[in-house]
């Protein structure tokens, strides 16, 4: 099993729609967990941390289940201009960048 | 504006060549990170510094060597060029070696033929 999996997509949705993506991660002991966009030839740019079982933030809803180790992100509302690809991250060891867990990231392309 | 600043964006090199991509954040963050990025392989860490002065291995150095001589400078060397380092390269910063909350620089296309 990889350490940190996603489905790499791509998603298609329609304006308007809600869309969700899940992230596995092998390390039982993960202490934080991140979800950065990555839009085409741009850099990551950090869209939400994880920390205890969720975060919200206006249209982003993400979510922790350290029972089954994922984390999920979803996205209510799709705009056109959320397509871009999305990236799972995760933290093995609190407070320690280097360890720091790239996933492939997941692509979205919501259409109008 | 403040942020990390990348140079240069793009660049054609021949193999054996010698190469520095520059980094420079006006954040005050302690810490920085050269990540490349390649198909199907995700963001892999080549070197990271936790503070001013110090430097560490992450998960593929060779080939790479990095300085941090100041906060705001973190350079990285390709002592002589080999195609397998073709890759898009980010510099990233962060408060601390621990918050898990990068910024990155808008990253640096390297071609080495």
């Amino acid at each position: 099993r990889k350490e940190v999996e996603q489905d790499p997509g791509p998603f298609n949705v329609p304006e308007g729609a809600t869309v969700a993506f899940n992230c596995t991660y092998s390390n039982s002991a993960s202490q934080s967990f991140f979800w950065y966009r990555q839009d085409c030839r741009k850099e990551p740019k950090l869209l939400m941390s994880v920390y205890s079982s969720g975060n919200e933030d206006g249209r982003f809803t993400a979510q922790l289940n350290r029972a089954s180790q994922y984390i999920s992100l979803l996205i209510r509302d799709s705009k056109l201009s959320d397509s871009a690809t999305y990236l799972c991250v995760v933290n093995p060891q609190g407070g320690n960048n280097r360890k720091l867990i790239w996933g492939l990231g997941t692509s979205l392309a919501v259409n109008p | 504006i403040a942020g990390i600043t990348q140079a240069p964006t793009s660049q054609i090199l021949a193999a054996g060549r010698r190469m520095t991509l520059r980094c420079t954040q006006d954040m005050r963050h302690n810490a920085m990170y050269w990540y490349r990025q390649d198909l199907g392989l995700g963001l892999r860490l080549i070197h990271y510094s936790n503070t001013a002065g110090t430097t560490g291995k992450g998960e593929v150095p060779d080939g790479y060597s990095v300085s941090r001589a100041n906060t705001d400078d973190f350079p990285l060397t390709l002592a002589s060029a080999v195609p397998s380092q073709t890759s898009v390269y980010f510099c990233a910063s962060s408060i601390s070696g621990g918050t898990g909350e990068l910024f990155f620089g808008e990253g640096s296309r390297l071609t080495v033929l």
